[in-house]
């Protein structure tokens, strides 16, 4: 799983409270990604990352918010969960910037807000 | 922006048989076409990829074709196995623009034994 680590592995939270997930990597690559899943949408983007705490928001961002203190650590934050952020969450990474280079995704994140 | 739609959504084949999963995309700027088979509780992982400088390109027993003028690109799987069982995603990408993979809805094809 090219080195890609996420925690939690599964999360199940209330509507309003603040969760954190977690994307480890030890390829060292600059780029790194959070993508949500949900059935019918394929992967959406929600925040990237291109270096140490340089970001930019994806095509679904309201509602997130993301940090990267180190290269190999890219965190998202729900600041207060609601319903309709239950989803399935995969971080992924990529060596290059451009579009010739390939995601690496990590194995996801089961979020339920309840 | 960028749209791409898949069809079909599932697809079930006797093992041996063809599969065959077909996309298209929006924006004719898109010159980057990866394909990406997600196992069950894993991540996706890519199996193939194509440039828009190239029609067709293939690997052991999986191809993928482009047409730039149509604006749709296809997976062509031979020779099914039960381990091809997956859901495979298409996506549509701009080379000067890693923010802007748009990803299909995805296709759940089964291997039938």
């Amino acid at each position: 799983d090219a080195g890609i680590t996420q925690s939690p592995r599964h999360k199940v939270t209330e509507t309003g409270t603040p969760v954190t997930l977690r994307c480890h990597q030890t390829e060292n690559h600059r780029y790194m990604y959070w993508y949500r899943q949900d059935p019918g949408h394929g992967l959406r983007l929600i925040h990237y990352s291109y270096g140490v705490k340089d970001t930019d928001k994806g095509e679904v961002s309201d509602g997130y918010s993301v940090s990267r203190s180190k290269t190999e650590d890219f965190l998202l934050t729900l600041e207060s969960a609601t319903s309709s952020q239950t989803s399935v969450y995969f971080c992924a990474i990529s060596g290059r910037q451009g579009a010739y280079s390939p995601l690496h995704f990590g194995n996801g994140t089961r979020l339920t807000v309840t | 922006g960028e749209n791409v739609e898949q069809h079909p959504s599932t697809l079930s084949v006797q093992e041996g048989d063809s599969a065959v999963i077909k996309c298209t995309y929006s924006d004719s700027a898109s010159n980057y076409f990866p394909w990406y088979k997600q196992e069950l509780g894993k991540g996706p992982q890519l199996i193939i990829d194509i440039r828009s400088n190239v029609g067709e390109k293939k690997d052991q027993r999986i191809a993928v074709t482009l047409n730039k003028t149509a604006k749709h690109f296809s997976l062509h799987i031979t020779e099914t196995q039960p381990e091809d069982s997956a859901v495979y995603f298409c996506a549509a990408s701009m080379e000067t623009s890693y923010d802007k993979v748009i990803f299909g809805p995805g296709t759940s094809l089964s291997v039938i034994p």
